[in-house]
């Protein structure tokens, strides 16, 4: 069966500081994988997703950028947090068929930035 | 530009009602649509999903329909229960084959 793991699971970094969150998917291959951060008030944003290793498409402009060194890795980052990254940020996943195929989420990541 | 749109955004009911929850698109060509649990502080749990090609889809005491022409969903709980106290999302999924989200409605439901 796939699985995915998301971690850290909280993280409290003071602004200016560099980010790093990790996500691996398991029992699968080729999967889109995608990274969403959610915000009280907000609802989900998508910020990047990847149909493919070294295949990254940004969504919106921000001070995160992510990666796809492996198949089922996908890491996000940062090299300075500001304030406002702070968030709950969820790597998801599915198995790039269009129809008839639902996403997978990730436990989460929780960050504040101080 | 896909907005998905929930209305209301919180809703706290006594225990055994039956619900209806809404969810409304402005694009009408999509591929699927779904719907999503969200408990406190945790991950987004899949609990139907809806190919375009379809009108509903039930899976124990919930029943999700699509009307695509109209651009809405709902999401039809029955006999409801304190442990499905939970945020419900519901996203669409175009072209782009990325899920578009609602901003969600959080639903208590009291014992």
């Amino acid at each position: 069966s796939q699985t995915i793991h998301q971690w850290p699971a909280t993280l409290v970094q003071p602004v200016g500081s560099p980010l790093s969150l990790e996500c691996t998917v398991e029992g699968t291959s080729n999967p889109n994988l995608y990274w969403y951060r959610q915000a009280a008030g907000r609802g989900l944003q998508l910020l990047f997703y990847s149909v493919g290793i070294g295949q990254i498409s940004s969504e919106v402009p921000q001070n995160l950028s992510a990666s796809r060194p492996q198949d089922r890795q996908f890491i996000l980052s940062s090299k300075k947090l500001l304030l406002s990254d702070s968030g709950f940020y969820l790597c998801a996943w599915d198995p790039r068929v269009l129809s008839g195929n639902t996403i997978y989420f990730g436990e989460g990541s929780w960050l504040t930035v101080v | 530009k896909q907005e998905v749109t929930q209305i209301p955004a919180a809703l706290s009911v006594p225990e055994g009602e039956n619900l209806v929850l809404n969810c409304s698109f402005t694009d009408s060509a999509i591929y699927n649509l779904q719907w999503f649990r969200q408990d406190p502080g945790k991950g987004l749990t899949s609990l139907l999903l809806i190919q375009s090609s379809q009108r509903e889809q039930t899976s124990g005491r919930l029943n999700a329909s699509l009307d695509k022409s109209s651009g809405r969903s709902t999401l039809y709980i029955a006999a409801s229960q304190p442990g499905d106290s939970a945020t419900y999302l519901c996203a669409v999924q175009g072209g782009s084959e990325k899920l578009v989200f609602g901003k969600g409605m959080k639903l208590t439901v009291n014992p």
